[in-house]
C-alpha cells in the first residue's frame, strides 16, 4: 500500500512570503504528526493531530506557523511571513491510531518537504 | 537543553562486524524508546523498539540494549552490511502521562558499513 506522501518534495521561497506543505497520511490512520528537522539536528516535534483535532500545539515554534487537517486524512502546515531560521526539513508522520495511556504507536514517516528560506 | 544525545556524529565499521550505535537520555520519565533509520532523500523508517520494563530486545540482525540506572540504551547490529548505511537516530516517548504522541529524537549518527 501506499505509504505517507508530502508535497512539495523542495520548495524555495523568499523571506516574507507564505507557504503552504501538505501531507496525506496513510489511508486509515488516524493520528498524524509534523516534525521539522534542521541542519545538523534531531527531528523536532511540531504538532499532532487525533483526526482533525490537534490537542497539543505546544511544538510550533511560532504563532506563523499554524496546521489543519480536514476529513480526518489530508493535513497542511502553513508558515506565514517566513523567516530565513525556518528553512528545514519538514516531516509528515501518521500512525494507526493514538491512545492516551496506551503503547506508543510505530509511527510512519514520508520523504519530507526541503523548504529553503532565501 | 537537549534530551536525548546521540554524541557519535557517525560510525565507520567493516561489513560483517558488530556495529554499536549509542544513545543517552537525562529525562527518566521517558519509558519508551525506538531506534529509526534514514537513507538521504527519504523519511526515518522505524527499526526497533524497547519498553522500559525490558533491558533487551531482539529482531533479528538488531539488538536493543536499555540500562535505566545509567540512562543509557544501546543498538547493536550483526552482522553489518553494506546497505545498513544509513543514518540512525535514538528516539524517545513517555508512555504514560498521555504524552506518547510525541517523539524526541537525538541528532543521528551516521553508519558506514565498509565493504
Amino acid at each position: 500500500g501506499a505509504g505517507v506522501s508530502q508535497s512539495p518534495s523542495n520548495k524555495v521561497t523568499e523571506k516574507g512570503k507564505d507557504v503552504e506543505l501538505r501531507c496525506d497520511p496513510i489511508s486509515g490512520h488516524t493520528a498524524l504528526y509534523w516534525y521539522r528537522q534542521s541542519l545538523g539536528q534531531g527531528l523536532e516535534f511540531l504538532i499532532y493531530f487525533q483526526g482533525n483535532s490537534a490537542p497539543d500545539k505546544s511544538g510550533l515554534p511560532s504563532d506563523r506557523f499554524s496546521a489543519e487537517r480536514t476529513g480526518g486524512s489530508v493535513s497542511t502546515l502553513t508558515i506565514q511571513r517566513t523567516q530565513q531560521e525556518d528553512s528545514a526539513v519538514y516531516l509528515c508522520a501518521s500512525s494507526l491510531v493514538w491512545l492516551a495511556g496506551a503503547k506508543t504507536e510505530t509511527q510512519y514517516f514520508g520523504p519530507g518537504t526541503r523548504l529553503l528560506v532565501l | 537543553d537537549q534530551q536525548v544525545k546521540q554524541n557519535s556524529p557517525s560510525l565507520s565499521v567493516q561489513e560483517g562486524r558488530i556495529s554499536i550505535l549509542n544513545c543517552d537520555y537525562t529525562n527518566s520519565m521517558f519509558d519508551y524508546f525506538l531506534w529509526y533509520k534514514k537513507y538521504p532523500a527519504e523519511g526515518p523508517t522505524f527499526l526497533i523498539s524497547i519498553s522500559s520494563i525490558k533491558d533487551k530486545n531482539e529482531d533479528g540482525r538488531f539488538t536493543v540494549f536499555l540500562n535505566k540506572s545509567a540512562k543509557h540504551l544501546s543498538l547493536h547490529i550483526v552482522p553489518s552490511q553494506p546497505g545498513d548505511s544509513a543514518v540512525y537516530f535514538c528516539a524517545a516517548s513517555l508512555n504514560s502521562g498521555g504524552s506518547n504522541y510525541k517523539l524526541t529524537f537525538g541528532k543521528g549518527t551516521l553508519l558506514t558499513v565498509n565493504p
